[in-house]
C-alpha cells in the first residue's frame, strides 16, 4: 500500500518568508509525528498528532513554528518568519497508533533551504 | 530525557564481512528500540526492532541484541553486500507520558567495498 508522502520535496525559500510543508500519513493511521533532521545529525522529535489535536508539541523550537491536522489525516507543518537556521530535512511519519510498541513509518521528507 | 549515543559514526567493511553497530541509552525505562536504515535523499527505513523483553533477535542477515542491564543494543549484519551501503540510526522511546516520542543517535554511515 502506499506509504507517508510528502510535499515538496523540496523547497527553497528566502530569510522571512513562510512557508509550509505538507504530510500524508499512510491511510488509517491516527498518530502523526514531525521531525527535524540537520546535516549528520538524526531525527529529532518536533511534535506528535493524536488524531486531530497535537498531544504533544514540546520539540517546536520556537512560536515561528506551527502544525497542524484538522481532519485527523493530512498535516501541515508552517513555518513564519524563517531563518538560515531552519534549514533542514522535514521528516513525517507516521503509526497505527500512539502506543510505544508501534512501528514509525517515515516519509521521504522535505528539505527546506532557507537562503 | 532519553539520550542515546551511537558508535563507530563511520564504518568501511569488505563485501562478505560483518559489521556491527553499538548504541547506548540513558533512559532505564526505555522499552522499545527500532533500527533505521537511511539511503541517500530518502527518509529511515525501519530494518529491525526489539523490545525490552527479549535479548536478541533476527532476521536473516541482520540481528540486534539487547542488555538492559548496561543499557546498550547493538545491530549485527552479516554477509555485507554493496546494497547495505547507508546510514543507520538506532533510536529508544521514551517512557511514560513520552512513550510515542523516538530518541535517535547520530547515525553509522556504512560502506561495503565490493
Amino acid at each position: 500500500g502506499a506509504g507517508v508522502s510528502q510535499t515538496p520535496s523540496n523547497k527553497v525559500t528566502e530569510k522571512g518568508k513562510y512557508v509550509e510543508l505538507r504530510c500524508d500519513p499512510i491511510s488509517g493511521h491516527t498518530a502523526l509525528y514531525w521531525y527535524r533532521q540537520s546535516l549528520g545529525q538524526g531525527p529529532e522529535f518536533l511534535i506528535y498528532f493524536q488524531g486531530t489535536g497535537a498531544a504533544d508539541d514540546s520539540g517546536l523550537p520556537n512560536d515561528r513554528f506551527f502544525a497542524v491536522r484538522p481532519e485527523g489525516s493530512v498535516s501541515t507543518l508552517k513555518i513564519q518568519r524563517t531563518e538560515r537556521g531552519d534549514s533542514a530535512v522535514y521528516l513525517c511519519a507516521s503509526s497505527t497508533s500512539g502506543r510505544a510498541s508501534d512501528t514509525q513509518y517515515f516519509g521521504p521528507g522535505t528539505r527546506l533551504t532557507v537562503l | 530525557g532519553e539520550n542515546v549515543e551511537q558508535h563507530p559514526s563511520t564504518l568501511s567493511v569488505q563485501e562478505g564481512d560483518s559489521a556491527v553497530i553499538k548504541c547506548t541509552y540513558s533512559d532505564s525505562a526505555s522499552n522499545y528500540f527500532p533500527w533505521y536504515k537511511q539511503e541517500l535523499g530518502k527518509g529511515p527505513q525501519l530494518i529491525i526492532d526489539i523490545r525490552s523483553n527479549v535479548g536478541e533477535k533476527k532476521d536473516q542477515r541482520i540481528a540486534v541484541t539487547l542488555n538492559k542491564t548496561a543499557k546498550h543494543f547493538s545491530l549485527h549484519i552479516t554477509e555485507t553486500q554493496p546494497e547495505d551501503s547507508a546510514v543507520y540510526f538506532c533510536a529508544a522511546k521514551g517512557s511514560g507520558g513520552s512513550n510515542y516520542k523516538l530518541t535517535f543517535g547520530k547515525g553509522t554511515l556504512l560502506t561495503v567495498n565490493p
